[in-house]
């Protein structure tokens, strides 16, 4: 089976921009979530989708929100880019209680 | 913070030493898993330990874990400049009726020829 993919791989954004982001699961996982990861915070918990409803949310304003579609590919969208929201975004499909990790979007913004 | 912690932050060893790293965490758990990452990219699922479990081997990976101390700790044997990598801990809490996956703030470790 093919891994998970994200698109794009990298990105430059502007301060006020939005971006979307885009992450397919592994064919029949139907969990789906997100990461954003920064040198001084870490690993942090965006949110879960599972069968296209979001199951679970982090910590993060309401600038960032995401969504899943009927064949599990799940986007994200940051609205209003602030600088720091430059990271690595990580999405991850899951199965059996074991996250498969894409390789992540590199965001940044100027 | 439900976040584990893991220690330390930095390990830098030679070729072929072991390496060990720590975790601890905060709450009960279900399993405790191991992550490994690659300067700037995605995860890779190394090994999974259930609570009932103490030791769970995997290759050159030894994974122990003590639930009376709520922590876990990593050893790799024999290590390979292939090793080099963040190593992170991460934990499954029952959070509002849902499960959340709570990393720690990783281990660097840098293994030199």
């Amino acid at each position: 089976k093919a891994g998970v993919t994200q698109t794009p791989r990298y990105l430059i954004k502007t301060r006020g921009q939005q971006v979307t982001l885009s992450c397919s699961p592994i064919s029949g996982h139907r969990s789906v979530s997100w990461y954003q990861q920064t040198p001084g915070q870490g690993l942090q918990f965006l949110f879960e989708y599972f069968s296209e409803t979001q199951r679970n949310k982090g910590n993060f304003p309401g600038r960032f929100s995401g969504r899943q579609f009927s064949n599990s590919r799940s986007e994200m969208n940051v609205s209003t880019l602030e600088l720091g929201d430059s990271a690595l975004y990580l999405c991850a499909s899951s199965f059996g209680g074991r996250q498969y990790f894409g390789p992540g979007t590199r965001l940044t913004v100027l | 913070s439900q976040q584990g912690e893991e220690d330390p932050q930095a390990l830098s060893i030679q070729e072929g030493e072991n390496a060990t790293m720590n975790c601890s965490y905060k709450t009960s758990i279900n399993n405790l898993q191991w992550y490994r990452q690659n300067s700037g990219r995605g995860l890779v699922h190394l090994i999974l330990i259930r609570s009932n479990e103490r030791e769970k081997h995997s290759g050159r990976l030894r994974v122990t874990l003590d639930t009376s101390k709520k922590s876990s700790s990593l050893l790799i044997t024999a290590s390979r400049a292939a090793d080099t990598a963040s190593y992170f801990c991460a934990t499954i809490y029952l959070i509002q009726g849902a499960q959340k996956l709570v990393f720690g703030q990783g281990t660097r470790l840098t293994i030199n020829p």
